[in-house]
């Protein structure tokens, strides 16, 4: 079955540098791939989603980029403050099975005022 | 105000006994999800809904139960068969249509400990 995995488990960056996150996954027929931020003892919430017909896509300090030949998608975030600290999710889907997600086993950000 | 609800936000039991978590949905999805967290880990789904009185097991379906009477409404029931079920419980929902939108948005979750 498909497979998601997800880089760095951990990412300590100062206030204003910029965070990648990396995932590559395994089903070369997922189409839809979501970033989630999931705050301490909370439900994870949308940050930004990217589907297989395009590379890049953009929204303020925050950026996705997908490689459908190398199979992977990252997460950029740039001039990073302390409230972006949370832990941040990847997944993929098909989207021919109910919108079923595969999740990344996410990465802890910590961003040092 | 729209929005997924999940309660109660923490939930304690006694080993051996059966417990439901609930959660309802106003944002009119017809898509509902289950998922486990554990300490470290992704998100796994547990059962899934696309339509009313229909449902779908996913990875870890062994231990638990689900019911979809309501569109709005995707209770998950825990039982004694479930061998580890202290875990955190999210949620979630999405819409379905033509072009499909997979949007999933996730409740605030609960926090189940067995003992």
């Amino acid at each position: 079955g498909e497979n998601v995995e997800q880089h760095p488990s951990t990412l300590s960056v100062q206030e204003g540098d910029s965070a990648v996150i990396k995932c590559t996954y395994s089903d070369s027929a997922s189409n839809y791939f979501p970033w989630y931020k999931q705050e301490l003892g909370k439900g994870p919430q949308l940050i930004i989603d990217i589907r297989s017909n395009v590379g890049e896509k953009k929204d303020q300090r925050i950026a996705v980029t997908l490689n459908k030949t190398a199979k992977h998608f990252s997460l950029h975030i740039t001039e990073t403050q302390p409230e972006d600290s949370a832990v941040y999710f990847c997944a993929a889907s098909k989207g021919n099975q109910g919108g079923k997600l595969i999740f990344g086993q996410g990465t802890e950000l910590s961003v040092k005022p | 105000d729209g929005g997924i609800t999940q309660s109660p936000k923490y939930l304690f039991r006694k080993e051996g006994q059966n417990v439901t978590l609930s959660c309802e949905q106003n944002l009119n999805h017809d898509a509902m999800y289950w998922y486990r967290q554990d300490p470290g880990q992704g998100l796994r789904l547990i059962y899934y809904s696309q339509i009313v009185n229909d449902f779908q097991k996913g990875d870890i379906a062994e231990g638990y139960s689900v019911s979809r009477e309501k569109k709005e409404s995707f209770p998950l029931t825990v039982t004694s068969a479930q061998k580890n079920p202290t875990a955190f419980y999210l949620c979630a929902s999405s819409m379905r249509g033509a072009p499909p939108t997979y949007e999933q948005y996730f409740g605030p979750g609960t926090r189940l400990t067995v003992t």
